[in-house]
């Protein structure tokens, strides 16, 4: 079963704009993560938050939790055609330390 | 260094058989976790080796099943395939430093027809 549920589902954008998505989950994190998908390849690891943060930037990247909303949101400024992929994000559970991913995000971006 | 690497990268199976998957993770990475990802399902952690103990277990049946070798090289296995099974396995690992960050191969691509 899957932990984190994104939205929106699907997002399609022009070059240059910024795109927001968020996460919710439902049990108590030590940690939650964003990863990028590029059609049916394998994850690379975009960023990582610990429960006791609530803002993180890397590069084009911010990623904001939420703890008391049980939930993340990832921004992706001034996109580019490269960043057409799926983004999940994936928590790593307090209890059991085990990652679990949600349904994910799939960003169109248009030239 | 290199990346983590599966082989094969692709598979076609019939229902009935078993199969195995390689995953060769990351130089020093010890811990290697295998994931399902289905059109349906998404994403679903499989289990997690550390110095060839299994240490973190998903809520899969017992016909998939994994181990790992002194050389942290990990292989699963699933056997009496069945069409559900039909998915792309992913393999990650981890570095002793930095356990949450996952490093992911490029998967390999199990049809069953």
């Amino acid at each position: 079963s899957q932990q984190g549920e994104e939205d929106p589902q699907a997002l399609s954008i022009q070059e240059g704009e910024n795109a927001t998505m968020n996460c919710s989950y439902k049990t108590s994190i030590n940690n939650l993560q964003w990863y990028r998908q590029n059609s049916g390849r394998g994850l690379v690891h975009l960023i990582l938050i610990r429960s006791n943060e609530r803002e993180k930037h890397s590069g084009r990247l911010r990623v904001t939790l939420d703890t008391s909303k049980k939930s993340s949101s990832l921004l992706i400024t001034a996109s580019r055609a490269a960043d057409t992929a799926s983004y999940f994000c994936a928590t790593v559970s307090s209890n059991d330390y085990k990652l679990s991913f949600g349904a994910g995000t799939t960003v169109t971006v248009r030239a | 260094k290199a990346g983590v690497t599966q082989t094969p990268r692709y598979l076609i199976k019939t229902r009935g058989q078993q199969v195995t998957l390689s995953c060769s993770p990351i130089s020093g990475h010890r811990s290697v976790s295998w994931y399902q990802q289905t059109p349906g399902q998404g994403l679903q952690f499989l289990f997690e080796y550390f110095s060839e103990t299994q240490r973190n277990k998903g809520n899969f049946p017992g016909r998939f099943s994994g181990r790992q070798f002194s050389n942290s090289r990990s292989e699963m296995n699933v056997s009496t395939l069945e069409l559900g099974d039909s998915a792309l396995y992913l393999c990650a690992s981890s570095s002793p430093t930095s356990t949450d960050t996952q490093y992911f191969g490029p998967g390999t691509r199990l049809t069953v027809l």
